[in-house]
């Protein structure tokens, strides 16, 4: 089955608030946790990685934490404008490549 | 730099026609290679990945099929398409298995 579990499925936040999405992985052994951002009609791009050996990685508004124990990482995004507007995937490798099922994140004016 | 061309953009095909998408990668050697499928509004689901020329797992047991017959080309084929074959279909690069993901501009294929 499955090993990569990601919510929301849709996430609508008002400009300027924060938005988190979450990804619930399965192997212990995954070491390498990426974010991607698909715009509608373009292809998916990395926004942000992290490796195992750290908890936190941040790059201006956007942030993505590790939490081993538990087998979940999260996406931030502070200050939210309307250009977040997009599809969010993370993915998970272990014996196989799964990208999570995707967040829509809508903006909201 | 390194740059990723998929071909075509758009494609629109009979049902029972056979299929080509086609690949390249420039600016690097050796890359590892991925086919993904993207069906409208859902996840993207993993087809094929190579690691190497000839070098072709299968992720998902299908009508389609996979070919790599040189380093930086990567073809994606069938010979007899499904209605369930229309989607988005993204290549994808990767220096190592556990490194972030390049992709393709994609081609967009409707079978009808």
């Amino acid at each position: 089955g499955e090993n990569v579990e990601q919510h929301p499925s849709t996430l609508s936040v008002q400009e300027g608030d924060s938005a988190v999405i979450k990804c619930t992985y399965s192997d212990s052994a995954s070491n390498y946790f990426p974010w991607y951002k698909q715009e509608l009609g373009k292809r998916p791009q990395l926004i942000i990685d992290i490796r195992s050996n750290v908890g936190e990685k941040k790059d201006q508004r956007i942030a993505v934490t590790l939490n081993k124990t538990a087998k979940h990482f999260s996406l931030h995004i502070t200050e939210t404008q309307p250009e977040d507007s997009a599809v969010y995937f993370c993915l998970n490798r272990d014996d196989k490549i799964i990208f999570g099922k995707g967040t829509r994140l809508h903006i909201l004016p | 730099s390194q740059t990723i061309h998929q071909w075509p953009a758009t494609l629109v095909q009979p049902v029972g026609s056979p299929l080509s998408l086609e690949c390249t990668v420039e600016g690097t050697s050796n890359p590892n290679l991925y086919w993904y499928r993207q069906a409208a509004g859902r996840g993207l689901q993993l087809l094929f990945y190579s690691v190497g020329i000839g070098q072709i797992s299968s992720e998902v047991p299908q009508n389609l099929s996979a070919s790599r017959p040189q380093d930086r080309q990567f073809i994606l084929s069938s010979k007899k398409l499904l209605l369930s074959d229309s989607g988005f279909y993204l290549c994808a690069w990767s220096v190592n298995s556990g490194d972030e993901q390049f992709f393709g501009p994609g081609t967009r294929l409707t079978v009808l």
